[in-house]
């Protein structure tokens, strides 16, 4: 198994400009999180899923979009970036159920300039 | 809101010695579990510890413990017979029960443990 894998490990944006954090996992999961990691703090919640076609809002939603088309599948949608989305992004995996961990993928670090 | 707090951002420690990482939350709920995740410099973040809120005992991985009081919102995480591996940065998270909708991680700012030789 990959676990969860994550693409691209690194980018730099330009201010206004879009793009697509792909994220996949062969665990068979249910649920999904995209986090964002600033630096010297912890990780916040950005979007997650409990199942394809199921999305909802976590913590710092705002300026971004996903999707949930399929089970392995949990992309992040980047809309006119702005630097304070600087940040290393982290998607990550569980199954169903208070005591399971999730599995983070190894981060996308992007920078906005 | 629950919110977990690291009040200590760096912590230093022998080869060989223990050290003892603070942990504290504020929860209303009376179910939920606590995290120990340990983030080398590859970022991957790794699960380190994992303890039931409804379990007294506190839970042992190998080198790792920690001493949960729950009347007192406190989880920390002691490493005993540190070695140079153990440098990372550790965050200590909360995860609330599972009410039909994912149950969420949330992350202390965490806590960057250095090991000297």
């Amino acid at each position: 198994n990959a676990g969860v894998t994550q693409t691209p490990k690194f980018r730099i944006l330009k201010i206004g400009q879009s793009m697509t954090l792909q994220c996949a996992q062969d665990m068979n999961h249910n649920y999904m999180y995209w986090y964002r990691q600033d630096p010297g703090m912890g990780l916040k919640l950005i979007y997650y899923s409990v199942g394809a076609g199921i999305t909802d809002k976590g913590e710092v939603p705002n300026g971004y979009n996903v999707s949930r088309s399929t089970t392995e599948d949990f992309p992040l949608r980047l809309e006119l970036a702005a630097p304070s989305q600087t940040s290393v992004y982290f998607c990550a995996s569980s199954r169903q159920g208070l005591r399971n961990e999730q599995f983070f993928g190894p981060g996308t670090r992007l920078t906005v300039l | 809101a629950q919110t977990v707090t690291q009040s200590q951002p760096e912590m230093s420690v022998q080869e060989a010695e223990t050290v003892t990482l603070s942990c504290t939350y504020d929860t209303s709920e009376s179910d939920y579990y606590l995290f120990w995740y340990k983030q080398p410099p590859s970022r991957q973040m790794i699960l380190v510890i994992r303890q039931e809120a409804y379990k007294q005992q506190n839970a042992t991985e190998n080198r790792f413990s920690v001493n949960f009081q729950k009347a007192a919102k406190s989880f920390s995480l002691k490493i005993s017979d540190s070695q140079l591996g153990d440098a990372a940065m550790y965050f200590c998270a909360y995860r609330s029960p599972d009410t039909g909708t994912a149950s969420k991680l949330t992350f202390g700012t965490g806590t960057r443990l250095q090991v000297t030789l």
